[in-house]
C-alpha cells in the first residue's frame, strides 16, 4: 500500500501568512494526489485534485504542486476560515490511501 | 446541487451487523463510481470501499474484506454498505462519497478523487 507521510502534523500560523503543507508518498503515484480540508465538525471538501487543479469554488489563494512523491499545498495568505485539518488522498493505486492530516491552527 | 445524505447509523454490540444507506441527488447517480470513507473519532480519513457505476466492479480495504459489502440501485440512486462481524475498530462516522472521474476512455471512466461527500452517519460498536 502507498503511505502517505504529511508534515508537519500541526503548524501554528497566524492570518495572513504564507502556508507550506508536504506529502510525502512512498512510492510515485505521478499527479493522481488530491488535497482535502476538513473543518471540525464537518465533512471534508475536495481542494485540489491532479496535484494541481482546484475544484470549482476554492480560492485561488490555494494552490497545489509536485508529482511522483513530493507534493505541497500552499495558502498564500492564510484567511480565518482556513484553519482546518488538511489532508492528502492518492487516487494512483488500491487500496485509496490519506495522509495522517496536517492540522493547522491559530498561532 | 450533489447532495448525499447518509443514514443507518447506530449502536451496535460486537459481531452485529448493520447496513448504511445514501440516498443521492442533484446529478445523475448511475454514470459515477462510488465510496464510502470512515473516520474513528479524533482520528484521521480511512477509505473503505469504492463501486464502479455499473455495481460490476468492487474494491476494499484490507481490513474490511469478507465482512463488508458495497452495492448500488441506480433506480432509487442509492448506495449500500453492509456491515458484519463489526468490531470495535470498526467505530467511526462513515461518509458517503462521490468519486470524480480521473479519465475516460470511451464509456470507461477510471475513478479519481472524491469530490462530493455526505455529512455522515455514526456508526458505534461497543458492548
Amino acid at each position: 500500500e502507498v503511505v502517505l507521510t504529511q508534515s508537519p502534523a500541526t503548524l501554528g500560523v497566524s492570518p495572513g501568512e504564507r502556508v507550506t503543507l508536504s506529502c510525502r508518498a512512498s512510492q510515485s503515484v505521478s499527479t493522481n494526489l488530491a488535497w482535502y480540508q476538513q473543518k471540525p465538525g464537518q465533512s471534508p471538501g475536495l481542494l485540489i485534485y491532479g496535484a494541481s487543479t482546484r475544484a470549482i469554488g476554492v480560492p485561488d489563494r490555494f494552490s497545489g504542486s509536485g508529482s511522483g512523491t513530493d507534493f505541497t499545498l500552499t495558502i498564500s495568505s492564510l484567511q480565518s476560515d482556513d484553519f482546518a485539518v488538511y489532508y492528502c488522498q492518492q487516487y494512483d493505486f488500491w487500496p485509496r490511501t490519506f495522509g495522517q492530516g496536517t492540522k493547522v491552527e491559530i498561532k | 446541487d450533489v447532495q448525499l445524505v447518509e443514514s443507518g447509523g447506530d449502536l451496535v454490540q460486537p459481531g452485529g451487523s448493520l447496513r448504511l444507506s445514501c440516498a443521492a441527488s442533484g446529478f445523475k447517480f448511475s454514470t459515477y463510481w462510488m465510496s464510502w470513507v470512515r473516520q474513528a473519532p479524533g482520528k484521521g480519513l480511512q477509505w473503505v470501499a469504492h463501486i464502479k457505476k455499473d455495481g460490476k466492479e468492487k474494491h476494499y480495504v484490507d481490513s474490511v474484506k469478507g465482512r463488508f459489502t458495497i452495492s448500488r440501485d441506480n433506480g432509487k440512486n442509492s448506495l449500500y454498505l453492509q456491515l458484519n462481524s463489526l468490531t470495535a475498530d470498526d467505530t467511526a462516522v462513515y461518509y458517503c462519497a462521490r468519486v470524480k472521474p480521473r479519465h475516460c476512455i470511451d464509456e470507461n471512466c477510471y475513478p479519481g478523487s472524491f469530490d462530493s461527500w455526505g455529512r455522515g452517519t455514526l456508526v458505534t460498536v461497543s458492548s
